[in-house]
């Protein structure tokens, strides 16, 4: 009864090549965020979804797109892979009623 | 320069010590702050939310905010070796829309050793 999850758990690949990672929760949350943490642990925010509609968009590459085809999913897309995306993406929901994050147990994603 | 700063560790306390974890921040819009405890390989979860300046108890842990200082802190009482994980501060500007953006500190390593 996982309550974030996200597939795949770990992810390697090479430089230029695209990808996929998913993200599920089950706990009828109307956000969902995507952050990215670096080698040292630095974790910053993505994107965020409410209800299916984009609210936070950061400085990110457009090679990043996010989709959330309902409330309970949002999936992260990456083009022309680089080296320096090399990380590990986690995955978050929160409910509109409370202040807590919930976080997935991460995509360890690493390009060759 | 980061918006939060947190001194990376890592830090190691013998069982029993008192631990004290802080952050601290340049912009003063932020309203409300937390710290989330991550495992290794694991997410980060919630261990402590506090809203504006003052002093928040539950259990071992005590959080600390000092909004003229810009400073929060996070007390960690009779520290146990299952404490030993990553410490991130975290905050926000508000609830809603690019407000409830969380910006994390880079986190601190904490290992309690027997």
């Amino acid at each position: 009864d996982t309550a974030v999850s996200q597939t795949p758990k770990y992810l390697v690949t090479q430089m230029g090549n695209d990808k996929s990672i998913k993200c599920e929760q089950n706990l009828g949350h109307d956000t969902m965020y995507w952050y990215k943490q670096d080698s040292k642990k630095f974790l910053k925010i993505m994107f965020s979804y409410n209800n299916k509609e984009l609210i936070i968009n950061e400085t990110v590459p457009n090679r990043f797109s996010p989709k959330s085809p309902d409330k309970a999913h949002l999936n992260l897309h990456i083009n022309s892979l680089e080296l320096g995306d090399s990380a590990v993406y986690f995955c978050a929901s929160k409910s509109d009623f409370s202040y807590e994050q919930y976080f997935g147990p991460g995509t360890r994603l690493t390009v060759t | 320069q980061k918006e939060v700063e947190q001194d990376p560790g890592p830090l190691s306390v013998p069982e029993g010590a008192i631990v004290s974890l802080n952050c601290t921040y340049s912009n003063s819009a932020f309203q409300y702050f937390m710290w989330y405890r991550q495992y290794s390989r694991k997410g980060p979860e919630l261990l402590m939310y506090t809203y504006s300046s003052g002093n928040k108890e539950d259990g071992r842990f005590t959080a600390q905010v000092d909004k003229s200082s810009k400073y929060i802190s996070l007390f960690i009482r009779d520290s146990q070796p299952s404490d030993s994980a990553t410490y991130l501060c975290a905050m926000k500007k508000g609830l809603t829309g690019g407000g409830n953006k969380l910006t994390f500190g880079t986190g601190t390593q904490l290992k309690v050793e027997l």
